[in-house]
């Protein structure tokens, strides 16, 4: 089973960047496939924070931002406040699974 | 505001079948300018795409999972299921169902709160 391969856990104290990468391979992010990510706070919906790569949806704070290169993006998040605690997860399209394929999930923590 | 809620037994016995339904609200299966999704994470584990469906009743399933799995529709009801048999403690997850958009593609925008399903004698 393809995965997206994310660090298990980011931490950083309030007011700092951190960032969390998203590893793939020629056959999703490689490939060109757009990548969206998710923010999930405990007992909710996975909420979107980035789709198509860079874009933010209206309503999500500029603090959070996308890019990617190559088989890898990443989710950048700064400013970091004790409301980011979560675990956030990117997804992109493979080719080879012909469907979707997500990251295994990164839990940020707020010092 | 488009809503999902899952609902099915939180507890089926090995080698049973799995029933879960996704009910639709503020917005039509129908439409068809989404596609909806059924997703799960086992604990400790990532997310996996088990499949889609669009309103036209087409399907596409994770090829690990198609020899057991089902996924159909009423639009009649604005709602879409999951059936996956031959249950073993592997399929123990919480299961998601969501709304899948058009463009950008493969953009899932909506997400229900997700079901945990625990397969257990």
């Amino acid at each position: 089973q393809s995965a997206l391969t994310q660090p298990p856990s980011v931490s950083g104290a309030p007011g700092q960047r951190v960032t969390i990468s998203c590893t793939g391979s020629s056959s999703n992010v490689g490939a060109g496939y757009e990548v969206h990510w998710y923010q999930r706070l405990p007992g909710t919906a996975p909420k979107v924070l980035i789709y198509g790569d860079t874009n933010r949806p209206s309503g999500v704070s500029d603090r959070f931002s996308g890019s990617k290169s190559g088989t890898s993006a990443s989710l950048a998040i700064s400013g970091l406040q004790a409301e980011d605690e979560a675990d956030y997860f990117c997804q992109s399209y493979d080719s080879s699974l012909s469907g979707e394929v997500f990251g295994t999930g990164t839990e940020v923590t707020v010092l | 505001q488009v809503h999902l809620q899952e609902s099915g037994p939180g507890v089926v016995k090995p080698s049973q079948t799995l029933s879960l339904t996704c009910t639709v609200s503020g917005d039509s299966i129908s439409s068809g300018t989404s596609y909806w999704s059924w997703v799960r994470q086992p604990a400790g584990k990532g997310l996996e795409w088990i499949g889609r469906i669009y309103a036209s009743g087409n399907t596409n399933y994770n090829p690990s999972l198609k020899s057991r799995l089902t996924i159909l529709v009423d639009t009649s009801k604005n709602q879409f299921s999951l059936r996956l048999n031959s249950l073993t403690a592997a399929d123990t997850a919480i299961y998601y169902c969501a709304r899948v958009g058009l463009r950008p593609p493969w953009l899932y925008d909506s997400w229900g709160q997700g079901t945990l399903v625990t397969v257990s004698s």
